[in-house]
């Protein structure tokens, strides 16, 4: 099944300890993205990558990192996470000409305390 | 910069209504346009896709219409039931680099 695959799902973590959300999609899409989603602000752009090695910053990406390494994965990490980085997180990806779409990850429900 | 639009922001109505949701966006250079439902703290599932030399699509009792000239575009949901009831969003691929701008969603409730 064609699929983007976020992990984990849901996350509490305490301020200033680093983590990483992972994305994985197995669709051999080149460009992938990270948005996050909080009530009023709707849906965010982070970063995103259009393909391996290369990517660039989104709308709100201050207090986020991301590497591209290989094609079917885009980890973000959050090196010092602070409460107001409390959100739904989504990976999503697509072809590089977007012709189909976007396909979008199930999400990651993240609580920094 | 797009500004993509949805009215209403929420909507109740009765098992077996139809429903109709409004999209507008103000920037006409779009390369497509998705429509995502959303189930509350879930994931966004595509539900239809229209390519800009597109003026509508169609899969079982969905139905998105795309006016690009006018910026506007309406999703039709036949035959209302209750397991519609969730959050439509809206969005709107840029032409140049494809870049997605996402309207606020219209949550829908259907009464049973």
């Amino acid at each position: 099944e064609a699929q983007v695959t976020q992990n984990p799902r849901y996350l509490i973590t305490v301020t200033g300890k680093k983590l990483t959300v992972t994305c994985s999609q197995n669709m051999n899409h080149e460009y992938m993205s990270w948005y996050r989603q909080d009530p009023g602000l709707g849906l965010r752009q982070i970063y995103y990558s259009m393909n391996v090695e290369v990517t660039d910053k989104g709308d709100v990406p201050e207090g986020y990192k991301v590497s591209r390494k290989e094609k079917r994965n885009f980890p973000l990490i959050l090196e010092s996470p602070s409460p107001n980085q409390t959100s739904l997180y989504f990976c999503a990806s697509r072809t590089n000409t977007g012709a189909y779409g976007y396909t979008f990850g199930s999400g990651t429900r993240l609580t920094v305390v | 910069k797009q500004e993509v639009t949805q009215i209403p922001a929420a909507l109740s109505v009765p098992e077996g209504e139809n429903l109709v949701l409004n999209c507008s966006f103000t920037d006409s250079a779009i390369y497509n346009l998705q429509w995502f439902r959303q189930d509350p703290g879930k994931g966004l599932t595509s539900l239809l896709l229209i390519q800009s030399s597109q003026r509508e699509q169609t899969s079982g009792r969905l139905n998105a219409s795309l006016d690009k000239s006018s910026g506007r575009s309406t999703l039709y949901i036949a035959a209302s039931q209750p397991g519609d009831s969730a959050t439509y969003l809206c969005a709107v691929s840029r032409s140049n680099d494809y870049k997605l701008s996402f309207g606020a969603g219209t949550t829908v409730t259907v009464r049973a």
